[in-house]
């Protein structure tokens, strides 16, 4: 079955440090994927995408994220964490097309 | 530009009861959407619409039904509201992609919903 998985449903890392948040993905072929964050009471917001080509993709905010064909991996990175990153963190793909599945979401608290 | 609008922000229904949540765009988007999200369950999809006058089902849609009849609104209706309906409901909207590569979503604000 397709699906997507964030492994770690909460983060706390303290303010300056750095960040990963891990996705996974089940899929047959080269999916399309996405990182998306939620703050609290807002919709989403689209953070980056990976569609093709080089897999470390730049987002904004000062995120990145590396896609790893082998892991079946999407992971997202900061090196230098803020209290505003405080928030909810999708990770989603599609095969193709505009349906996107998503994963159920990490929460991140930043220490200061 | 006001992107995508949702109404009411919070709304608190008793069992039975019917309502409309309304979505609006105004960035001419073809592709609509609806999902829920639950506790742990992240974003799920319950219906979609790809134009005026077309609609489909996403992975959840029983209980809900929706409608397209203009560009810019795609209303999503509960019939008959049970309490395991009780969540936070998000419209979206983008360009079409057909079954190429997708283009961005944008989200609305959301809705809290609450059926007791």
């Amino acid at each position: 079955a397709q699906s997507v998985t964030q492994p770690d449903i909460h983060i706390t890392v303290s303010e300056g440090a750095s960040l990963e948040l891990r996705c996974n993905y089940s899929y047959g072929a080269t999916p399309y994927l996405f990182w998306y964050v939620q703050s609290p009471g807002q919709g989403l917001q689209l953070l980056l995408k990976y569609f093709s080509g080089d897999t470390l993709v730049q987002g904004i905010k000062g995120f990145e994220a590396e896609f790893k064909r082998s892991q079946s991996s999407f992971n997202l990175r900061k090196p230098s964490v803020h209290w505003s990153d405080a928030a909810e963190y999708f990770c989603a793909f599609t095969g193709g097309g505009n349906k996107l599945t998503f994963g159920t979401g990490t929460q991140l608290k930043v220490e200061l | 530009n006001a992107g995508v609008t949702q109404t009411p922000k919070f709304q608190v229904l008793k069992t039975g009861q019917s309502m409309t949540l309304q979505c609006a765009q105004d960035m001419n988007h073809e592709y609509m959407s609806w999902y829920r999200q639950d506790p742990g369950m992240g974003l799920r999809l319950i219906h979609y619409s790809v134009g005026a006058g077309i609609t489909d089902q996403g992975e959840v849609p029983n209980g809900y039904n929706v409608s397209r009849s203009t560009t810019e609104d795609f209303p999503l209706r509960l019939l008959s509201a049970a309490p395991s309906q009780t969540s936070v409901y998000f419209c979206a909207s983008s360009f079409s992609s057909g079954t190429g590569a997708p283009n961005e979503q944008f989200f609305g604000p959301g809705t809290r919903l609450t059926v007791l």
